[in-house]
């Protein structure tokens, strides 16, 4: 069975410290990787996705995909209130199958 | 360029009743998807089109609910009749092609009592 895993927090930070997100993946033939943000009693947004190992930059936000060990993150560097969110992780197996959502992690980002 | 829209934002019905919902996806966008969210989990696709073909119905439970996307473009997710248990947000996303990136609606709020 194709699972997302994500600790579901809530994950506390101050502001301007760094937060890591993580997300691990059942499926290792998953190709596609993305990050959503989702404010209470909204629809998921787009932040970042990610196709090959390594690192993709965006801004304050840092993509982290390692297929090794079917794990992807997300940094979210000089943290914000506004970050405060809740973060999905969603794979594609590829093959124009389904993606599939991990539970979210509850960002508080303190002020 | 305008997002993906759904109506109605709320639905409020009694179990056993039928509601259904509308999505209208972003111009160009071949791929639909529909999804169920319940409170404090992740989205869970419920069925997905490409055009006007059905890619992937698994997990939609079809004594109950029904979907179709005629002519490529609109598409309605009808439940009937409706359960306890389906209480939640019914999300309709879009995408240019199937494994790209893909955009949200505001979604719809049911509550079933």
């Amino acid at each position: 069975q194709k699972e997302v895993e994500q600790n579901s927090g809530p994950l506390s930070v101050p502001e301007g410290a760094i937060a890591s997100l993580n997300c691990t993946y059942s499926d290792r033939g998953s190709q596609s990787f993305f990050w959503y943000r989702q404010y209470s009693g909204k629809s998921p947004e787009l932040i970042m996705f990610i196709y090959s190992n390594g690192d993709k930059e965006d801004g304050r936000f840092t993509a982290q995909l390692n297929k090794a060990s079917q794990y992807v993150s997300l940094l979210i560097r000089d943290s914000q209130p506004s970050d405060s969110a809740t973060y999905l992780c969603a794979v594609s197996p590829g093959g124009g199958n389904q993606f599939y959502f991990g539970t979210g992690t509850s960002l508080t980002v303190i002020p | 360029e305008a997002g993906v829209a759904q109506s109605p934002r709320y639905k409020i019905i009694e179990k056993r009743q039928s509601v259904a919902f509308w999505c209208n996806p972003i111009s160009g966008h071949a791929t639909l998807y529909w999804y169920q969210q319940i409170l404090g989990q992740g989205p869970k696709l419920l069925i997905q089109f490409q055009n006007n073909g059905v890619v992937d119905d698994s997990q939609l439970p079809k004594d109950r609910f029904s979907a179709e996307r005629l002519k490529g473009v609109d598409s309605t997710l009808k439940i009937q009749p409706a359960k306890l248990e389906d209480s939640a947000v019914y999300l309709c996303a879009s995408s240019y092609m199937v494994q790209e990136t893909q955009y949200f609606g505001p979604g719809t709020r049911l509550l079933v009592l």
